[in-house]
Formats: structure tokens, C-alpha cells, sequence
């Protein structure tokens, strides 16, 4: 099944841009992969689904335009421009996986987002 | 406005049992299926369990299987987790989670609760 693996944190300056990466195992380069925000102490928030194309459907409620996806090969990238302090969070990514065993959802293992 | 409001969360003894729910509101809840999520202390995002949009199918994570039922009442708008032989390993924030879809096929959660913290511990 795939697999999803995320550096454990990052650095931005405040007005800098910094972009995110979830990289997917060897096989899966057509899965699509979910951006989940997480301020501390709050539930995680859905920012967009990346394929290989691009967004797929919409971005989440109230994520600003600074944010935007890229997919390539097994990667799939958040790009956050102009970064505020209110973007200092963890990011995870995630994908949905069916096969005859079932249907899972898979998590990457997160990004610190550390706005200087 | 979509909301998920997650309840039922407390403190359990190792073996023992727990139901937590999720009431929700502003979207038609008989369209989506739903998912529980969770999240130990200090550790990422755990998917627990889904359930399609008129429970014709359930799913669970290997770590939970056996021992989690998920449920849902469309007629009430809410959403089930009845957690049995908890174990310490099992405590942590838990999320419910809509499952947002569309011809081309999954779109993500799009939506999630606040969470409520389950405490396994004697």
C-alpha cells in the first residue's frame, strides 16, 4: 500500500515563500494526496488535494490564495507564499488507498512549519 | 455553516469500553461518508475508522480492528465510535471527519470536528 514521507520540520521567514514536500513510495505516482493544516490545540484543517495535474477540486474554507500545489512524479508539494505567523503549524498529507483488502486512509508523519 | 461536533471522550480504565459521537450540521449528513481520526498525544494524525454514507460498508485500521465498531443514525445526523478492550495505546484526541466526494471520486475530508481526548489509564 502506499506510503507517505514528510521531512519532520521547516523553517520560513516571515514574507518568504516556502514550499513542502510528501513523497509517495515507488508505485503510486498517480495517487492523489490531501494538505491538512494543524495549529496547536485545534483540529487539523483541509487546505487542497494534489495530483500530478494540480489541484484537484477545491481548496478547503478560507485558505488564502497564497497557498498552492504541485505534483511531480511521487512528489506532491504545498507552496505557501508571502508566509504570515498565523502559518506556523504542522502540515500532514494524506491519500486514500482501496484495494480488495479494504480501504484505508494513510497519513504522513507531518511538517513542523517554523515561521521565523 | 458545516459543523462536526465530537463528544463522548473521558477517562478508562485499561479493558474497559467508550462511545464517543459526533453531531453534525449544515450539510446533508445522508450524502457523505464520515471517517474518526485520532491523534495520541505529542504524535501525528492516526485514520481509526470510516463508514459510508448509508453504512453499507465499514472500515478500520489493523489497531483497532476487533475492537472498534464504527455507526451512524442519518435520521439523527450523528456519528458513532464504541471503543472496547481499550488500551493505553488508544488514548488521544479524537476527530470525526466528512469525507467530501464527487463523480471523479474522493476529494478528501474536508471537514473536521474540534475533537474529544479519550484517557486509557488506571
Amino acid at each position: 500500500q502506499p506510503l507517505l514521507t514528510q521531512p519532520s520540520s521547516t523553517s520560513a521567514s516571515l514574507g518568504a515563500s516556502v514550499t513542502l514536500t510528501c513523497t509517495l513510495n515507488s508505485g503510486y505516482s498517480n495517487y492523489k494526496v490531501d494538505w491538512y493544516q494543524q495549529t496547536p490545540g485545534k483540529g487539523p484543517r483541509f487546505v487542497m488535494r494534489v495530483g500530478t495535474g494540480g489541484i484537484v477540486g477545491s481548496k478547503g474554507d478560507g485558505v488564502p490564495d497564497r497557498f498552492s500545489v504541485l505534483g511531480s512524479g511521487l512528489n506532491r508539494f504545498l507552496t505557501i507564499k508571502n508566509v504570515q505567523e498565523e502559518d506556523e503549524s504542522d502540515y500532514y498529507c494524506a491519500t486514500d488507498h482501496a484495494s480488495g483488502a479494504g480501504f484505508v486512509w494513510i497519513f504522513g508523519g507531518g511538517t513542523k512549519l517554523i515561521v521565523l | 455553516e458545516v459543523q462536526l461536533v465530537d463528544s463522548g471522550g473521558g477517562l478508562v480504565k485499561p479493558g474497559g469500553s467508550l462511545r464517543v459521537s459526533c453531531a453534525a450540521s449544515g450539510f446533508i449528513f445522508s450524502d457523505y461518508g464520515m471517517n474518526w481520526v485520532r491523534q495520541a498525544p505529542g504524535k501525528g494524525l492516526e485514520w481509526v475508522s470510516s463508514i459510508t454514507s448509508v453504512s453499507d460498508y465499514k472500515y478500520y485500521a489493523d489497531s483497532v480492528k476487533g475492537r472498534f465498531t464504527i455507526s451512524r443514525d442519518n435520521a439523527k445526523k450523528s456519528l458513532y465510535l464504541e471503543m472496547n478492550s481499550l488500551r493505553a495505546g488508544d488514548s488521544g484526541v479524537y476527530y470525526c471527519a466528512r469525507t467530501n466526494w464527487d463523480s471523479s471520486g474522493v476529494l478528501g475530508m474536508d471537514a473536521w470536528g474540534k475533537g474529544t481526548t479519550v484517557t486509557v489509564s488506571s
